[in-house]
């Protein structure tokens, strides 16, 4: 089964409005956490914002913030004020075991294309 | 702020080649994560090392190898090169008990002819 789902493979956006980004998890770890990160064209990939399952409250980061709901298990991406450099590829990961801090690694989602509109 | 060096930037082998790529984390950060993108994929993990002993282990074919130096850099050796290694390879890095956030290179963009 897939760990993390975004289901959104392309969204366009008006430059200035916000937009928000989908991105389900699966996993039984009480102990997890979940980041957001932008790939733009050029190909690094840039950490954008992190939530961890017994954080109280949601993220934010500047125009970022993150919208967790636990229960539902999601934990989607709002841009705000989106801007042109914002057009990139955006992925949600999730590291499982974090209370054990072990070294345990991302697992990735397969991407939102988020292209920002002049 | 320092960030992850990892070079070559770009790499052009034949088949059957060897590769090497290097990773240098973040100063003082003890874990190296090593993770490969083939094209229109999300990032797959390979290998980690936590202080410089292998930590954990993904989808890493038996032809690649890695390790973690004193100095806390990581190599990934890659063999037998095949055309399907073609990818993004990304080195990331974290300081454990400090965060939990992996911190990304720029990548090494391996193609195989």
């Amino acid at each position: 089964a897939q760990k993390i789902t975004q289901t959104q493979p392309g969204m366009f956006v008006q430059e200035k409005e916000a937009v928000t980004l989908d991105c389900t998890y699966d996993t039984s770890d009480p102990s997890y956490g979940l980041f957001w990160y932008k790939q733009p064209s050029s190909g690094e990939m840039i950490f954008l914002i992190y939530q961890g399952s017994y954080d109280q409250q949601n993220a934010t980061e500047g125009r970022y913030s993150l919208n967790f709901q636990k229960a539902r298990k999601s934990a989607n991406l709002v841009i705000s004020a989106s801007q042109l450099g914002d057009s990139a590829m955006y992925f949600c990961a999730m590291r499982e075991g974090i209370s054990s801090g072990s070294a345990r690694q991302l697992t990735f989602g397969s991407g939102t294309q988020l292209t920002v509109l002049p | 702020a320092a960030g992850v060096i990892q070079s070559p930037r770009h790499l052009i082998k034949e088949k059957r080649e060897t590769a090497t790529l290097k990773c240098y984390p973040i100063p003082r950060h003890d874990t190296v994560y090593w993770y490969q993108q083939g094209p229109g994929q999300d990032p797959q993990f390979l290998i980690s090392f936590y202080e410089k002993m292998q930590s954990d282990k993904g989808s890493i074919p038996d032809r690649f190898s890695a390790q973690q130096f004193s100095d806390y850099h990581s190599e990934l050796n890659m063999s037998s090169l095949e055309l399907g290694d073609s990818a993004l390879y990304f080195c990331a890095s974290r300081l454990r008990g400090r965060g939990e956030t992996q911190y990304f290179g720029p990548g090494t963009r391996l193609l195989v002819l």
